[in-house]
């Protein structure tokens, strides 16, 4: 079993659709939980990060962590043709442990 | 404006002709890394630096070095490089965030090996 799993797609919807991007994992040690996007030919940027369990909102973005179930989500209410992009979750351990771990993408392309 | 740098963004070049891809940073970080990314695989990691002079290797180290000699520069090197090794390269530094590793990444090195 891979350690971060993601639904690579793509994903296509309407302007205005909600989306919801997921990732599993199977290392229960993961501490912090991120969502970078990435342009085409951009390098990832981050997005929103989470530690533990929760939600976080920032915008039309809310990020989930589910620990129990080694489950993480985006969502993006609103969506905008400027939200096409790859999100990309990744995970760390924290502490001094620097090493993020991505899951593959998922190319979302929100439609005008 | 705080960034990554890396250059070449482009370069095709030919096997084993040994080649450099730098990196510089302007946020004074300790932590620098390198990934590359494939279709099917997603980001792994190369190598990375936790400081000067400190280097350990990562997920995907072979055909690689590195070198960190000065706190803002980490270069890769290919010394040999073959076509396995065509991929998109990006070069990272490490920001803390309240504890979470939040990298900051470069623009990328899209290298084509024949």
């Amino acid at each position: 079993q891979k350690e971060v799993e993601q639904d690579p797609g793509p994903l296509s919807v309407p302007e205005g659709a909600i989306v919801s991007l997921n990732c599993t994992y199977s290392n229960s040690a993961f501490q912090y939980f991120m969502w970078y996007r990435q342009y085409s030919r951009k390098g990832p940027e981050l997005l929103m990060y989470t530690y533990s369990s929760g939600n976080k909102e920032d915008g039309r973005f809310t990020a989930q962590v589910d620990k129990s179930s080694k489950y993480i989500s985006l969502f993006i209410r609103d969506s905008q043709p400027s939200d096409s992009a790859t999100y990309l979750c990744a995970m760390s351990l924290g502490g001094s442990n620097y090493k993020l771990t991505f899951g593959k993408g998922t190319l979302l392309t929100v439609n005008p | 404006e705080a960034q990554v740098t890396q250059n070449p963004r482009y370069l095709i070049t030919v096997t084993g002709k040994k080649l450099t891809v730098t990196c510089s940073q302007n946020m004074n970080h300790e932590y620098m890394s390198w990934y590359r990314q494939d279709p099917g695989l997603g980001l792994r990691q190369i190598y990375y630096s936790m400081n000067v002079e400190v280097t350990d290797k990562g997920d995907v180290p072979e055909g690689y070095k590195v070198s960190r000699k000065e706190k803002r520069n980490f270069p890769l090197i290919l010394e040999s490089p073959s076509p396995n090794q065509t991929s998109l390269y990006f070069c990272a530094s490490r920001r803390d965030r309240a504890g979470a590793n939040v990298l900051t990444f470069g623009a990328g090195s899209r290298l084509t090996v024949l």
